[in-house]
């Protein structure tokens, strides 16, 4: 019965080689989040949809985009990956704004590894 | 700035012995405060939030705004409850921001 769909659960990259990884729901929540965990480090939010409208991070690099064709699917890109983008990639998403309408539903994550 | 420090990386607690995990954080604001979980080879999920004063698998967690502290505690550990736990701090908008966590181990 998973809900948020990650995939995939590895992604092997090359330095410099655009990749794309995907996270699909099945919840109808507006807001869907991406996250990016390195290792012994916290979740660290990149950017957040609430329906079409996209959110980013002032600190999220520019080699980091997202796309939200429609509700239910979210895309990360990543235009030219460097080694220091090697983490594990979270998606979540939430019924509406706002802390009360909380908990994020995580999905698995897909762990990026650059060559 | 807003931060949520969990001071201790690895926590080992004996069977049936009680646990606490430190959670402090700083926030001029209310914040709200949360308890995510991941267990092995699982996705992190939410424990508890301190607005629903509830308890979850024995767990509990007061909010104490004097110590900006927001510690969660079992009284009675049980060999189940390893697993990673992040706390977490929402600031009223759409963002959560986490600690490092902590791993409780749960000695036999």
């Amino acid at each position: 019965d998973a809900m948020v769909i990650q995939n995939p659960r590895y992604q092997v990259t090359q330095f410099g080689k655009p990749v794309t990884l995907s996270c699909s729901q099945t919840l109808n929540h507006n807001v869907m989040y991406w996250y990016q965990q390195k290792s012994s480090q916290a979740p660290k939010l990149l950017f957040h949809y609430y329906d079409k409208d996209f959110n980013n991070e002032a600190d999220t690099p520019d080699n980091f985009q997202s796309r939200r064709p429609n509700t239910s699917f979210c895309f990360l890109d990543i235009r030219s990956p460097g080694l220091g983008d090697a983490a594990m990639y979270l998606c979540a998403t939430s019924r509406e704004k706002g802390w009360s309408n909380q908990p994020q539903h995580f999905g698995d994550g897909t762990r990026l590894s650059i060559l | 700035a807003q931060r949520v420090t969990q001071p201790e990386k690895l926590l080992s607690v004996f069977k049936g012995a009680p646990v606490e995990l430190k959670c402090n954080y700083s926030y001029s604001g209310s914040p709200e405060l949360f308890w995510y979980v991941q267990y092995s080879r699982q996705r992190l999920q939410l424990l508890l939030r301190h607005i629903s004063r509830e308890s979850i698998k024995g767990f509990t967690a007061d909010l104490n705004k004097g110590e900006t502290s927001f510690h969660l505690k079992k009284p009675f550990a049980q060999e189940e409850d390893s697993a990673m736990y992040y706390c977490a701090l929402s600031r009223g908008d759409d963002k959560i921001i986490f600690g490092k966590g902590t791993r409780l181990h749960i000695l036999p």
